[in-house]
């Protein structure tokens, strides 16, 4: 089945740096991915859509200002985290539907799990 | 918004025994979809559902849909220590977008 990775798998950080982290596909096209965030022990909750091309969208309650999206490629989708606090903390999944799939049809990354010193 | 509601959110059974999680959405599905996620990992899809009072099985499980498209259950028989996990039911809204149940950790004793 088609494979989406994310990179890095975990990352420990000092409050008020910057975190990126990536999302690939790495055997099909994702035109759009998402991105979404899970506390331990809860579901997971949509933050953006990310858009090839085009500015990501975001969930309400979600700053974009903080919750950088970028989606450069066909293949790529990035999200940084600004100024990171240790509220940011969190698990960050990505998934993708193929290019010209329906979005019933999501792979999802393994996610990186930030911690935020 | 759009919810969806899983119950129950924990489920200790004793292995061999019978586990059902239910979802209920607060709107019309277009379909709703059941994914796997075991500790530490990422949710693994397991299901589509599509039609109104669709059931469809997979080994040990039992995927439902109601008649309404607003409720959906996973049953699964003689639970094994491989069903370990958290699952969730997702629904998929008339945006695309999908809408996330809070998830049923399944625990099984040995």
């Amino acid at each position: 089945g088609a494979v989406v990775s994310q990179h890095p798998s975990r990352v420990i950080c000092k409050s008020g740096t910057s975190v990126k982290i990536e999302c690939r596909s790495l055997d099909f096209q994702a035109t759009t991915m998402f991105w979404y965030r899970q506390f331990p022990k809860q579901s997971l909750m949509l933050m953006a859509t990310s858009n090839e091309g085009s500015k990501a969208t975001y969930e309400q309650g979600v700053e974009k200002d903080k919750f950088l999206i970028n989606h450069a490629s066909l293949t790529l989708s990035t999200l940084t985290v600004t100024s990171a606090h240790p509220e940011d903390s969190s698990f960050y999944i990505c998934s993708a539907p193929p290019r010209g799939g329906t979005w019933n049809t999501q792979y999802f990354g393994p996610g990186t799990r930030l911690t935020v010193l | 918004g759009q919810q969806v509601m899983q119950i129950p959110q924990y489920q200790h059974v004793q292995e061999g025994e019978d586990f059902t999680t239910y979802c209920n959405s607060s709107t019309t599905l277009s379909n709703i979809q059941w994914y796997k996620q075991r500790p530490g990992g990422h949710p693994v899809f397991l299901i589509q559902l599509v039609k109104s009072g669709e059931v469809k099985k997979q080994k040990r499980l039992t995927f439902q849909f109601g008649e309404a498209k607003k409720n959906s259950s996973l049953h699964i028989t003689a639970t094994q220590t491989t069903d370990v996990g958290t699952y969730f039911c997702v629904g998929s809204s008339n945006t695309g977008k999908l809408i996330f149940g809070q998830g049923t950790t399944l625990q099984v004793k040995p």
